[in-house]
């Protein structure tokens, strides 16, 4: 089945600097990949996807960039603010009935 | 359009005990996944239910089980509490297959099993 590895597992930068999460899955058939993002006590929320027929895509701060070939994903998130403090979670689903999660990045904006 | 909704919010159970836990989806969405949260672990994949039929299921042991009702609305069962239950379990509910559109959670329910 799928697997799903996420790094760092815990990230500090500087506000105003950039932050990058990286994934790798192990099914080379996934082709669909969601990143979650869930603020302390809150629910984890979608704030950008990524089909395996595109290999970047960018919402205003935040583009994610997939490589079919490594078989790995990143989210990249520019001009961090106070605000993108939470826990990112990459994942991948093999267009069936099931979401795989990573184990999650705990990313820490510094004033 | 109402959310994801997950009731009770917080739940305290004995070791031994059996527990139910309810899922409202977003209507009109049909199928309703469920998650279980621990630190360190992140969200791990319990089951899938579309239109009353489990269509897919994780690496748990036969104590967790769930249900769907003709109205999407779904039950997740643990029978024989552990002390390793305690976590926090979110539902997520979506239009379709779950591994093709945004899946929407629900707030959770946090079980502590003592």
């Amino acid at each position: 089945g799928e697997n799903v590895e996420q790094h760092p597992s815990t990230l500090s930068v500087q506000e105003g600097d950039s932050a990058v999460i990286k994934c790798t899955y192990s099914d080379s058939a996934s082709n669909y990949f969601p990143w979650y993002k869930q603020e302390l006590g809150k629910r984890p929320q979608l704030i950008i996807d990524i089909r395996s027929n595109v290999g970047e895509k960018k919402d205003q701060r935040i583009a994610v960039t997939l490589n079919k070939t490594a078989k790995h994903f990143s989210l990249h998130i520019t001009e961090t603010q106070p605000e993108d403090s939470a826990v990112y979670f990459c994942a991948a689903s093999l267009n069936d009935d099931k979401i795989i999660f990573g184990k999650g990045t705990r990313l820490h904006i510094l004033p | 359009k109402a959310g994801v909704t997950q009731t009770p919010r917080y739940l305290i159970k004995t070791r031994g005990q059996q527990v139910t836990l309810s899922c409202s989806p977003i209507s009109g969405h049909r199928s309703v996944s469920w998650y279980q949260q621990t630190p360190g672990q992140g969200l791990q994949f319990l089951f899938e239910y579309f239109s009353e039929t489990q269509r897919n299921k994780g690496n748990f042991p036969g104590r967790f089980s769930g249900r769907q009702f003709s109205n999407s609305r779904s039950e997740m069962n643990v029978s024989t509490l552990e002390l390793g239950d305690s976590a926090l379990y979110l539902c997520a509910s979506s239009s379709d297959r779950v591994g093709n559109t945004e899946a929407f959670f629900g707030q959770g329910t946090r079980l502590t099993v003592v």
